[in-house]
């Protein structure tokens, strides 16, 4: 069976710190992995997604991710926290004809200014 | 959140009631799906549909139910059967997946609250 942990509930950044949520995954066959961000009482927006290819996506906003195969991991980055980054982070992947996608339970990310 | 609509924003029922969600996507995505939000554990998958007419039970589909007689619309139904039924839901849709590993793009959520 396939699953998502985020290891971290909270994780506070200065501002203008790189910045790091850590993901890890397990499923068989290639994965699809993505990640989301939450703000308060809204619905999530698509940040960015590992198919295939270069190890290192970029998405929106600045974010990027690294995909590392042998260590099942897809840690999602930035260079530079801003205090608008802070949020809820979803990582998941996605599995099945229909991409139906598996949630990690989430991490809050705060940016202190 | 946009291109779909979720509908109310907040919602209270009292126990025992049924009550329905609505699902609008005006972004021409085959695939719809119903998601459960509960604090501290994710997002769980309820319900899913990849065509018109068509849709299969995710993870916890106990207690809720769904149609999908139009390609826009994905409506859900919290049944009296669901124990627990107070929480956030979210709707999402997508490109047909069997094309390809496309997103998820997801409605602004309705918070349903049931004393």
């Amino acid at each position: 069976a396939q699953s998502v942990a985020q290891p971290e509930d909270q994780v506070n950044v200065a501002e203008g710190n790189p910045l790091t949520v850590k993901c890890t995954y397990s499923v068989s066959g290639n994965p699809y992995l993505f990640w989301y961000v939450q703000y308060p009482n809204r619905g999530l927006q698509f940040l960015l997604k590992y198919i295939t290819g270069d190890n290192l996506v970029k998405g929106s906003y600045g974010f990027e991710a690294e995909f590392n195969k042998s260590q099942t991991s897809f840690h999602l980055k930035k260079p530079s926290a801003l205090v608008s980054d802070s949020a809820l982070y979803f990582c998941a992947l996605t599995y099945g004809s229909a991409r139906q996608l598996t949630f990690g339970s989430g991490t809050q990310l705060t940016v202190l200014p | 959140d946009g291109g779909i609509t979720q509908s109310p924003k907040y919602l209270f029922r009292k126990e025992g009631q049924n009550v329905t969600l609505s699902c609008e996507q005006n972004l021409n995505h085959d695939a719809m799906y119903w998601y459960r939000q509960d604090p501290g554990q994710g997002l769980r998958l309820i319900y899913y549909s990849q065509i018109v007419n068509d849709f299969q039970k995710g993870d916890i589909a106990e207690g809720y139910s769904v149609s999908r007689e139009k390609k826009e619309s994905f409506p859900l139904t919290v049944t009296s059967a669901q124990k627990n039924p107070t929480a956030f839901y979210l709707c999402a849709s997508s490109l047909n997946p069997r094309q390809g590993a496309y997103e998820q793009y997801f409605g602004p959520g309705t918070r349903l609250t049931v004393t």
